[in-house]
Formats: structure tokens, sequence, C-alpha cells
């Protein structure tokens, strides 16, 4: 079975200024057509998650231009470039059909 | 725009089949190349892949949960269902009901049910 790994699991973040996250998986989520089946997912408190990247580096419908993805096979990140209070709750990896253990993302 | 609900008991006792609904708006449930999904997560956990079905009827199930799971779907009620066998306080959670598409990604999310196995 796929294991994904998170880190860190808290991240406390300054407004404005950058965050990464990191995701590993157990297995290469490269698939045989060049893509990578890796999303990102955010749930702010009290909601369901959303979908912010998917296919590793694609920002989702309505997404700021501020979060992005990248890496490939078993290693992949995801940046903010400038954290805004909005952007806190908790972030997940999801590959083939398994979920990371999840970032909570707070503000210092 | 697509919506999905969740319905179904929010308490199930110990042993019993604890049975969600979800009823899709706003699209057809055949039309497009997506799965169908349940999601699940217990209080202050994470999220947990319960399984998922095409509208052909194939289905995928998390292995540590295949032996209790069945997904399936109504095209005629825009509605696809689980059920989910011998439930213990193990399987107390909110869960989700998803679109996903074929290469995995959730779109659209239900707003979650909580369900709670306690006699």
């Amino acid at each position: 079975d796929i294991v994904m790994t998170q880190s860190p699991l808290s991240l406390p973040v300054t407004p404005g200024e950058p965050a990464s996250i990191s995701c590993r998986s157990s297995q290469s989520l490269l698939h045989s057509n060049g893509y990578n089946y890796l999303d990102w997912y955010l749930q702010k408190p009290g909601q369901s998650p959303q979908l912010l990247i998917y296919l590793g580096s694609n920002r989702a419908s309505g997404v700021p231009d501020r979060f992005s993805g990248s890496g490939s096979g078993t290693d992949f990140t995801l940046k903010i470039s400038r954290v805004e209070a909005e952007d806190v709750g908790v972030y997940y990896c999801s590959g083939k059909l398994t979920f990371g253990g999840g970032t909570k993302v707070e503000i210092k | 725009q697509v919506q999905l609900q969740e319905s179904g008991p929010g308490l199930v006792k110990p042993s019993q089949t604890l049975s969600l609904t979800c009823t899709v708006s706003g699209g057809s449930i055949s039309s497009g190349s997506y799965y169908w999904s349940w999601i699940r997560q217990p209080a202050g956990k994470g999220l947990e892949w319960i399984g998922r079905i095409y509208t052909s009827g194939s289905t995928n199930y998390n292995p540590s949960l295949k032996s209790r799971v069945t997904i399936s779907v109504d095209t005629s009620k825009n509605q696809f269902s689980l059920k989910l066998s011998s439930v213990t306080a193990a399987d107390t959670a909110v869960y989700y009901c998803a679109r996903v598409y074929s290469y995995g990604s959730v779109d659209y999310w239900g707003q979650g049910t909580l369900v709670t196995v306690s006699s």
C-alpha cells in the first residue's frame, strides 16, 4: 500500500512571508502519460476540503497564483509565495487514493 | 454548479451497517469521465479514502475497508450510496461524498455528515 508522508506537521507562518510543505510518497506518482497524479487540498476550519493543485502543478479554478505545486515521482512541494490570513487550515497531499497526514498552517 | 449532499442516519449501533446516500444536483451523475467517491474524517484527524465508483458500476475500495464496503450508483435518481458493515466506534467520522476526476482529483465535495457509532 502507498504511504504519503507530509512535513512539517505544523507550520506557524507570518503573513506576507513564504511557506513550503513537503509531501513524499512511497510509490512513484508519475504516470506513463507524463503527469504526476498528486493533488493538494486545503481544509479551512469547519469546512470541507478544497482542491488547490491537481496533477502536481496545476492550480484549480479560482486558486490564487500565490499557490504553486512542484515535484515529480515521489517528492513534491506546495509553496505559498506570500501567506495571507485566509490561508490558515490543514493542507493535505493525495495520491493513488491515499491522503497524507496533513500539515496545519497557522498564523504566528 | 455541481452540488453534492449526503444523507442518512447520524447514529448507528455497533455491529450494524452504516448506510449513506449522496444526491448530486446541478449535473448528471452519468455525464463526463468522473468517479463518485466516499471519504471520511474522524474528529480531529486526517482524511481517509473509502472508495469510488464509476457510473458503469466499476469500483475501487480502500484495501483496509474492502471487506466491509459496498458503493453503488443509481443513475435514475442521480445518487450514489455507501454501505459499511459491522461498524465499530472506530468508524465514527464525518463522511464526505465527492466527485473525482479519472486521475484522482476531487473537485467537488459534499458538506459532510457526522455518523456516530454508539449503542
